[in-house]
Protein backbone atom coordinates (compact mmCIF):
# COMPACT_ATOMS: atom_id res chain seq x y z
CA UNK A 1 0.00 0.00 0.00
CA UNK A 2 1.00 3.78 -0.46
CA UNK A 3 3.10 5.26 2.17
CA UNK A 4 3.45 8.14 4.58
CA UNK A 5 6.29 9.45 6.15
CA UNK A 6 6.62 12.20 9.38
CA UNK A 7 9.30 13.88 10.74
CA UNK A 8 10.26 13.68 13.37
CA UNK A 9 8.89 10.64 15.38
CA UNK A 10 9.59 12.33 18.25
CA UNK A 11 10.69 15.86 19.89
CA UNK A 12 11.03 17.22 23.07
CA UNK A 13 11.38 20.88 23.13
CA UNK A 14 11.09 23.98 26.02
CA UNK A 15 7.80 25.87 26.40
CA UNK A 16 7.82 28.82 24.06
CA UNK A 17 9.59 27.16 20.95
CA UNK A 18 8.08 26.17 17.69
CA UNK A 19 8.37 23.11 16.15
CA UNK A 20 7.69 21.46 12.58
CA UNK A 21 6.29 18.68 11.84
CA UNK A 22 6.70 17.07 8.11
CA UNK A 23 4.36 14.48 6.42
CA UNK A 24 5.57 13.11 2.96
CA UNK A 25 3.03 10.98 0.56
CA UNK A 26 5.64 8.87 -0.56
CA UNK A 27 5.02 6.75 -3.81
CA UNK A 28 1.78 9.29 -4.77
CA UNK A 29 0.12 12.64 -4.93
CA UNK A 30 -2.44 13.75 -2.24
CA UNK A 31 -4.32 16.77 -2.54
CA UNK A 32 -5.91 16.44 0.43
CA UNK A 33 -3.98 15.68 3.50
CA UNK A 34 -5.57 15.73 7.55
CA UNK A 35 -3.36 16.64 10.67
CA UNK A 36 -5.03 14.94 13.88
CA UNK A 37 -3.86 14.91 17.54
CA UNK A 38 -4.52 12.68 19.78
CA UNK A 39 -4.46 12.39 23.59
CA UNK A 40 -3.84 9.23 25.20
CA UNK A 41 -6.62 6.86 25.54
CA UNK A 42 -8.65 9.20 23.57
CA UNK A 43 -9.75 8.97 19.82
CA UNK A 44 -8.31 10.82 17.15
CA UNK A 45 -9.56 14.60 16.83
CA UNK A 46 -9.19 16.34 13.58
CA UNK A 47 -7.37 19.40 13.92
CA UNK A 48 -7.42 20.40 10.00
CA UNK A 49 -7.93 19.78 5.98
CA UNK A 50 -5.01 20.81 4.02
CA UNK A 51 -5.23 20.76 0.51
CA UNK A 52 -2.59 21.65 -1.80
CA UNK A 53 -2.31 25.17 -2.97
CA UNK A 54 -5.23 26.57 -0.71
CA UNK A 55 -5.29 27.54 3.12
CA UNK A 56 -6.22 25.03 5.49
CA UNK A 57 -9.83 24.14 6.57
CA UNK A 58 -9.52 24.82 10.86
CA UNK A 59 -12.00 22.80 13.10
CA UNK A 60 -13.91 24.58 15.38
CA UNK A 61 -11.44 25.32 18.46
CA UNK A 62 -8.09 24.85 16.99
CA UNK A 63 -5.89 28.43 17.22
CA UNK A 64 -4.97 28.66 13.34
CA UNK A 65 -1.88 30.95 14.58
CA UNK A 66 -1.02 28.94 16.63
CA UNK A 67 -0.79 25.53 14.68
CA UNK A 68 0.18 26.64 10.80
CA UNK A 69 -0.56 24.44 8.41
CA UNK A 70 1.33 24.60 5.03
CA UNK A 71 0.52 21.78 2.01
CA UNK A 72 3.57 23.19 0.15
CA UNK A 73 3.18 20.40 -2.54
CA UNK A 74 0.81 17.19 -3.50
CA UNK A 75 3.49 15.40 -1.65
CA UNK A 76 4.34 17.55 1.70
CA UNK A 77 2.38 19.39 4.37
CA UNK A 78 3.72 20.85 7.30
CA UNK A 79 2.21 21.31 10.74
CA UNK A 80 4.42 23.62 12.95
CA UNK A 81 3.34 24.64 16.63
CA UNK A 82 4.52 27.77 17.12
CA UNK A 83 5.47 29.27 20.98
CA UNK A 84 4.57 25.45 22.57
CA UNK A 85 3.29 24.55 26.16
CA UNK A 86 3.18 21.80 27.98
CA UNK A 87 -0.71 21.70 27.19
CA UNK A 88 0.33 21.08 23.52
CA UNK A 89 2.41 17.96 24.28
CA UNK A 90 0.55 15.26 22.21
CA UNK A 91 0.51 12.46 19.62
CA UNK A 92 -0.21 14.23 16.23
CA UNK A 93 -0.77 12.05 12.92
CA UNK A 94 -0.93 13.07 9.59
CA UNK A 95 -2.94 11.67 6.57
CA UNK A 96 -3.21 11.51 3.20
CA UNK A 97 -6.48 10.57 1.18
CA UNK A 98 -6.35 9.37 -2.32
CA UNK A 99 -9.47 9.27 -4.42
CA UNK A 100 -8.82 6.95 -7.45
CA UNK A 101 -12.72 6.80 -8.55
CA UNK A 102 -13.44 3.86 -10.61
CA UNK A 103 -11.38 1.53 -8.57
CA UNK A 104 -11.63 -0.75 -5.66
CA UNK A 105 -11.40 0.79 -2.87
CA UNK A 106 -12.43 4.11 -4.62
CA UNK A 107 -10.89 5.88 -1.34
CA UNK A 108 -8.14 5.11 1.26
CA UNK A 109 -6.65 7.45 3.94
CA UNK A 110 -3.14 6.87 4.62
CA UNK A 111 -1.55 7.77 7.83
CA UNK A 112 1.58 8.45 8.93
CA UNK A 113 3.42 7.24 11.99
CA UNK A 114 2.81 9.88 13.72
CA UNK A 115 4.76 12.37 15.99
CA UNK A 116 5.19 12.65 19.77
CA UNK A 117 5.84 15.51 20.68
CA UNK A 118 6.41 16.76 24.85
CA UNK A 119 6.86 20.37 25.70
CA UNK A 120 8.68 20.68 29.07
CA UNK B 1 -25.67 17.03 13.24
CA UNK B 2 -23.13 14.78 12.20
CA UNK B 3 -22.70 12.00 14.60
CA UNK B 4 -21.29 8.57 15.16
CA UNK B 5 -21.47 5.82 17.31
CA UNK B 6 -19.45 2.43 18.38
CA UNK B 7 -19.21 0.42 21.66
CA UNK B 8 -16.83 1.42 23.85
CA UNK B 9 -15.18 -2.10 24.72
CA UNK B 10 -15.59 -5.89 23.53
CA UNK B 11 -13.84 -8.79 24.43
CA UNK B 12 -13.39 -12.17 22.37
CA UNK B 13 -12.08 -15.48 22.74
CA UNK B 14 -9.04 -16.14 20.14
CA UNK B 15 -10.06 -18.55 17.07
CA UNK B 16 -13.68 -17.00 17.57
CA UNK B 17 -15.49 -13.97 15.22
CA UNK B 18 -16.22 -10.69 16.55
CA UNK B 19 -19.00 -7.71 15.09
CA UNK B 20 -18.07 -4.57 16.05
CA UNK B 21 -21.44 -2.09 14.96
CA UNK B 22 -21.38 1.84 13.83
CA UNK B 23 -23.92 3.61 13.64
CA UNK B 24 -23.93 7.12 12.07
CA UNK B 25 -25.47 10.33 11.43
CA UNK B 26 -23.66 11.81 7.77
CA UNK B 27 -24.50 15.08 6.21
CA UNK B 28 -23.65 14.67 2.37
CA UNK B 29 -22.28 11.07 3.53
CA UNK B 30 -19.43 9.91 0.77
CA UNK B 31 -18.49 6.98 2.47
CA UNK B 32 -17.35 4.90 5.93
CA UNK B 33 -14.26 3.58 6.88
CA UNK B 34 -12.77 1.26 9.37
CA UNK B 35 -9.03 1.85 11.05
CA UNK B 36 -7.62 -0.33 13.68
CA UNK B 37 -5.05 1.40 15.97
CA UNK B 38 -2.95 -0.36 18.63
CA UNK B 39 -1.74 1.39 21.30
CA UNK B 40 0.76 4.01 20.56
CA UNK B 41 0.72 4.07 17.07
CA UNK B 42 -0.61 5.65 14.49
CA UNK B 43 -3.73 4.00 12.68
CA UNK B 44 -4.04 1.65 9.56
CA UNK B 45 -6.54 1.54 7.25
CA UNK B 46 -8.68 -1.79 6.95
CA UNK B 47 -11.59 -1.04 4.78
CA UNK B 48 -13.97 1.94 2.71
CA UNK B 49 -17.58 1.14 1.86
CA UNK B 50 -19.46 3.59 0.05
CA UNK B 51 -22.48 1.03 -1.92
CA UNK B 52 -24.55 -1.08 0.45
CA UNK B 53 -23.10 -4.74 1.08
CA UNK B 54 -20.18 -6.37 2.20
CA UNK B 55 -16.56 -6.53 1.54
CA UNK B 56 -14.43 -8.71 2.59
CA UNK B 57 -10.64 -8.81 2.92
CA UNK B 58 -9.27 -11.82 4.25
CA UNK B 59 -10.22 -12.27 7.82
CA UNK B 60 -11.97 -9.02 7.91
CA UNK B 61 -15.36 -8.02 6.10
CA UNK B 62 -17.12 -4.43 6.42
CA UNK B 63 -20.50 -4.03 6.23
CA UNK B 64 -22.36 -0.81 5.03
CA UNK B 65 -26.57 0.17 5.11
CA UNK B 66 -26.62 3.69 3.78
CA UNK B 67 -30.61 3.39 3.91
CA UNK B 68 -30.09 2.35 8.07
CA UNK B 69 -26.90 4.38 8.43
CA UNK B 70 -25.19 1.81 10.23
CA UNK B 71 -21.74 -0.41 9.35
CA UNK B 72 -19.88 -3.60 10.67
CA UNK B 73 -16.31 -4.88 10.95
CA UNK B 74 -16.54 -8.31 10.85
CA UNK B 75 -13.20 -9.90 12.28
CA UNK B 76 -12.90 -13.68 12.17
CA UNK B 77 -10.47 -16.80 13.48
CA UNK B 78 -9.39 -14.20 15.74
CA UNK B 79 -5.88 -13.83 16.82
CA UNK B 80 -4.24 -12.41 19.96
CA UNK B 81 -2.19 -9.56 17.59
CA UNK B 82 -6.07 -8.69 16.88
CA UNK B 83 -5.91 -6.98 20.30
CA UNK B 84 -6.78 -2.64 19.40
CA UNK B 85 -9.05 -0.43 19.23
CA UNK B 86 -11.30 -0.21 16.22
CA UNK B 87 -12.20 2.98 14.50
CA UNK B 88 -14.90 4.05 12.41
CA UNK B 89 -15.12 7.03 10.71
CA UNK B 90 -17.88 8.30 8.21
CA UNK B 91 -17.12 11.30 5.26
CA UNK B 92 -19.30 13.65 4.22
CA UNK B 93 -19.15 15.53 0.87
CA UNK B 94 -16.17 17.74 1.91
CA UNK B 95 -13.78 14.77 2.43
CA UNK B 96 -14.49 15.70 6.51
CA UNK B 97 -14.51 12.61 8.51
CA UNK B 98 -16.45 12.48 11.74
CA UNK B 99 -14.39 9.74 14.03
CA UNK B 100 -16.47 7.72 16.61
CA UNK B 101 -14.79 6.99 19.73
CA UNK B 102 -13.27 3.65 18.85
CA UNK B 103 -14.03 0.15 19.97
CA UNK B 104 -11.35 -1.34 22.02
CA UNK B 105 -11.35 -4.84 21.25
CA UNK B 106 -9.12 -7.15 23.90
CA UNK B 107 -9.03 -11.24 22.54
CA UNK B 108 -8.80 -13.71 25.21
CA UNK B 109 -7.13 -17.12 24.64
Amino acid sequence: GAVVSQHPSWVICKSGTSVKIECRSLDFQATTMFWYRQFPKQSLMLMATSNEGSKATYEQGVEKDKFLINHASLTLSTLTVTSAHPEDSSFYICSALTDRSGTSPEMEQFFGPGTRLTVL
Amino acid sequence: GQNIDQPTEMTATEGAIVQINCTYQTSGFNGLFWYQQHAGEAPTFLSYNVLDGLEEKGRFSSFLSRSKGYSYLLLKELQMKDSASYLCASMDSNYQLIWGAGTKLIIKP
